[in-house]
């Protein structure tokens, strides 16, 4: 299947602070990617759409001035989350694809 | 509104057996997808199998089996010959639409995690 990658893996950062997370279409070009996040036992909640060279779309209830995505080309969207604090903490993962959407290995965010 | 329902929260299963594990759906659009993804406790989402509405035969993919009744609007996993590296997190999710942009979205269930015992 095709190959979708996320950077970094882990990252702790302090409260206040912004973060961003990198996903990566490897061998394939993208104008779609998801961003969705985990919280411990629970299942994958859908965040937004990003859309190469355009605004992504958010889900209700997600904060599009807290969690900014851009999707600069047709293998890069970036999720940033801005003036982090302790409850976002989650587990954030991207997915790329077509008809069946590939998952990046996920990254892990503690905010202290 | 679409919906993923996974009744099972746990599941326990010999090695070299098979296991069922349940998902059921609910949507109006009549194309859509369901999928299957094992997740490992080191996170990462793996695609096991893809079923289309208008596949007129279950899908399978080497051990993995969907067993798809669509009137009842069920879509479950079949496991066979359980191994021990089985053991994970297992995730319905649908697509609703005909693929293609933002219809690529998905919808999770819950999950069942299954431990596979030696």
């Amino acid at each position: 299947g095709a190959v979708v990658s996320q950077h970094p893996s882990r990252v702790i950062c302090k409260s206040g602070t912004s973060v961003k997370i990198e996903c990566r279409s490897l061998d394939f070009q993208a104008t779609t990617m998801f961003w969705y996040r985990q919280f411990p036992k629970k299942s994958l909640m859908l965040m937004a759409t990003s859309n190469e060279g355009s605004k992504a779309t958010y889900e209700q209830g997600v904060e599009k001035d807290k969690f900014l995505i851009n999707h600069a080309s047709l293998t890069l969207s970036t999720l940033t989350v801005t003036s982090a604090h302790p409850e976002d903490s989650s587990f954030y993962i991207c997915s790329a694809g077509g008809s069946t959407q590939y998952f990046g290995p996920g990254t892990r965010l503690t905010v202290l | 509104a679409q919906k993923i329902t996974q009744t099972q929260p746990g599941m326990f299963v010999q090695e070299k057996e098979a296991v069922t594990l349940d998902c059921t759906y609910d949507t109006s659009d009549p194309s859509y997808g369901l999928f299957w993804y094992k997740q490992p406790s080191s996170g990462e989402m793996i695609f096991l199998i893809y079923q289309g509405s208008y596949d007129q035969q279950n899908a399978t993919e080497g051990r993995y089996s969907l067993n798809f009744q669509k009137a009842r609007k069920s879509a479950n996993l079949v496991i066979s010959a359980s191994q021990l590296g089985d053991s994970a997190m297992y995730f319905c999710a649908m697509r609703e639409g005909y693929y293609g942009g933002a219809t690529n979205k998905l919808i999770f269930g819950t999950g069942t995690l299954l431990a596979v015992q030696p």
